[in-house]
C-alpha cells in the first residue's frame, strides 16, 4: 500500500519554465489537496479537491492549476514559474471529512 | 488573512514536563480540528484530532482541549519525550477545506 505518492521529490526551474507535479493515491480517498511549506508561513493550501471532476480554490491559488480527472490523480501546475514559487510542496488526501489527512513526502522545487 | 494561527513559533520543555502548544481559529464554520507533527525532510503525520461536539479528547500521552467560545485549541503532550521534537501543527476543517497554522517547533531537552 503506497498511500501518496509525489514526483518529483527535487526540481528545479528557470524563471518562466512550466511543469506539473504529480500526486497519486491508492487508498481511494475523495478529498485531495496541495500545500507549500515556506518558513515561518507553515503550511498554504494552494487548491483542493472534494472528488474526481472537482476542484477549488485555497489561500494561495494565483500561479497554479489543478485538474481532477480521476480519483487517484491530483497534478499540480505551474504556469509559469516565478522564484516566489521556490518551496516545498506537499500533496494531502483523505477518504471523507473529520478524519485525518495522509501526507505525500513532499517535492522540493527551486526556481532560480 | 491567516484563519489558524499559532502564535508561538517555538516553545522548549525539560524531558518529562508537560508541553502546551496553542492554536487560535478565526473561521465559524470550522468543526474538526486535528494536530500533526513533522519532521525535517518528511510529509506531516496525523497526531490527534476533536470534533466541535466534544471539548477534549485523549489518546495516550497527547490531549487535545477545544475552547469554542474562545475559538482556541491546545495541544498537551506529558510526559513529554526527546523524540517528541519537532513541528507541530494545528488544522482546521471546513466544507473539505484544510487549513493549517504556522507552526511552532518544539524542542524536549533531556
Amino acid at each position: 500500500n503506497a498511500g501518496v505518492t509525489q514526483t518529483p521529490k527535487f526540481q528545479v526551474l528557470k524563471t518562466g519554465q512550466s511543469m506539473t507535479l504529480q500526486c497519486a493515491q491508492d487508498m481511494n480517498h475523495e478529498y485531495m489537496s496541495w500545500y507549500r511549506q515556506d518558513p515561518g508561513m507553515g503550511l498554504r493550501l494552494i487548491h483542493y479537491s472534494v472528488g474526481a471532476g472537482i476542484t477549488d480554490q485555497g489561500e494561495v491559488p494565483n500561479g497554479y492549476n489543478v485538474s481532477r480527472s480521476t480519483t487517484e490523480d491530483f497534478p499540480l501546475r505551474l504556469l509559469s514559474a516565478a522564484p516566489s514559487q521556490t518551496s516545498v510542496y506537499f500533496c494531502a488526501s483523505r477518504p471523507v471529512l473529520y478524519t485525518e489527512a495522509f501526507f505525500g513526502q513532499g517535492t522540493r522545487l527551486t526556481v532560480v | 488573512d491567516q484563519q489558524v494561527k499559532q502564535n508561538s513559533p517555538s516553545l522548549s520543555v525539560q524531558e518529562g514536563r508537560i508541553s502546551i502548544l496553542n492554536c487560535d481559529y478565526t473561521n465559524s464554520m470550522f468543526d474538526y480540528f486535528l494536530w500533526y507533527k513533522k519532521y525535517p525532510a518528511e510529509g506531516p503525520t496525523f497526531l490527534i484530532s476533536i470534533s466541535s461536539i466534544k471539548d477534549k479528547n485523549e489518546d495516550g500521552r497527547f490531549t487535545v482541549f477545544l475552547n469554542k467560545s474562545a475559538k482556541h485549541l491546545s495541544l498537551h503532550i506529558v510526559p513529554s519525550q526527546p523524540g517528541d521534537s519537532a513541528v507541530y501543527f494545528c488544522a482546521a476543517s471546513a466544507l473539505g477545506k484544510l487549513i493549517f497554522g504556522q507552526g511552532t517547533t518544539l524542542q524536549v531537552k533531556p
